[in-house]
């Protein structure tokens, strides 16, 4: 069975300090996907990234970056000086190799204060 | 390209009514999906379907119904319809096999509420 453990339900921070929002995942695969999808107050919802499980690269993008270690089956997202813009849910997800579905943690919450 | 289409964006029941959420996409995706989403409950997979005439159940399958009668179209029926029913309701589509790891498009949404 697959499984995505999202465990902060809400973080809460002051801008321009850097944030970091966990993911843990389970999966008998060898070969799976995984994604982090942004939910702004507006409902939609916005794909951030994805990873398969054979780059373990850390990858950065501007302020966003995402630490992906198989050992520890996380794959955490840091916001680096954070802003009042990226107050959103943010959903982490996982794609096994033998199944097209996508499966979603429960999302954590932040709210950037100015 | 459209992506995936989603109607309507808001609907209102009544207990007991039933009615069709519609989803269509325009990429040739073979993988289509439901999801409704809850508060604190992040997005919980209803059905899918990885191609034409093929439908699964999800997490969450009961009280809807879904068929696949063309690749583009993926509707979601809810034959009687209760206010536990009353979500965010998501359609996701994507390439099916390894060519999904390019990524799942959303719709933006059906607000569903039943009273």
């Amino acid at each position: 069975a697959q499984k995505v453990t999202q465990a902060q339900t809400e973080i809460s921070v002051v801008e321009k300090e850097d944030v970091t929002l966990d993911c843990v995942y389970e999966t008998r695969d060898t070969t799976y996907y995984l994604f982090w999808y942004k939910q702004p107050p507006s409902g939609e919802l916005v794909f951030l990234i994805r990873r398969n499980s054979f780059d373990e690269q850390n990858e950065i993008s501007g302020r966003y970056s995402w630490n992906f270690q198989k050992s520890t089956s996380s794959f955490n997202f840091t916001i680096t000086a954070s802003q009042v813009v990226d107050s959103a849910v943010y959903f982490c997800a996982l794609s096994g190799h033998n199944t097209d579905k996508l499966i979603f943690g429960t999302g954590t919450r932040l709210q950037v204060f100015p | 390209n459209a992506g995936v289409t989603q109607t309507p964006k808001f609907q209102v029941l009544k207990t007991g009514q039933s009615m069709t959420l519609q989803c269509a996409q325009d990429m040739n995706h073979e993988y289509m999906s439901w999801y409704r989403q809850d508060p604190g409950m992040g997005l919980r997979l209803i059905h899918y379907s990885v191609g034409a005439g093929i439908t699964d159940q999800g997490e969450v399958p009961n009280g809807y119904n879904v068929s696949r009668s063309t690749t583009e179209d993926f509707p979601l029926r809810l034959l009687s319809a209760a206010p536990s029913q009353t979500s965010v309701y998501f359609c996701a589509s994507s390439y099916s096999g390894v060519q999904r790891g390019n990524g799942y498009t959303f719709g933006s949404g059906t607000r569903l509420t039943v009273v």
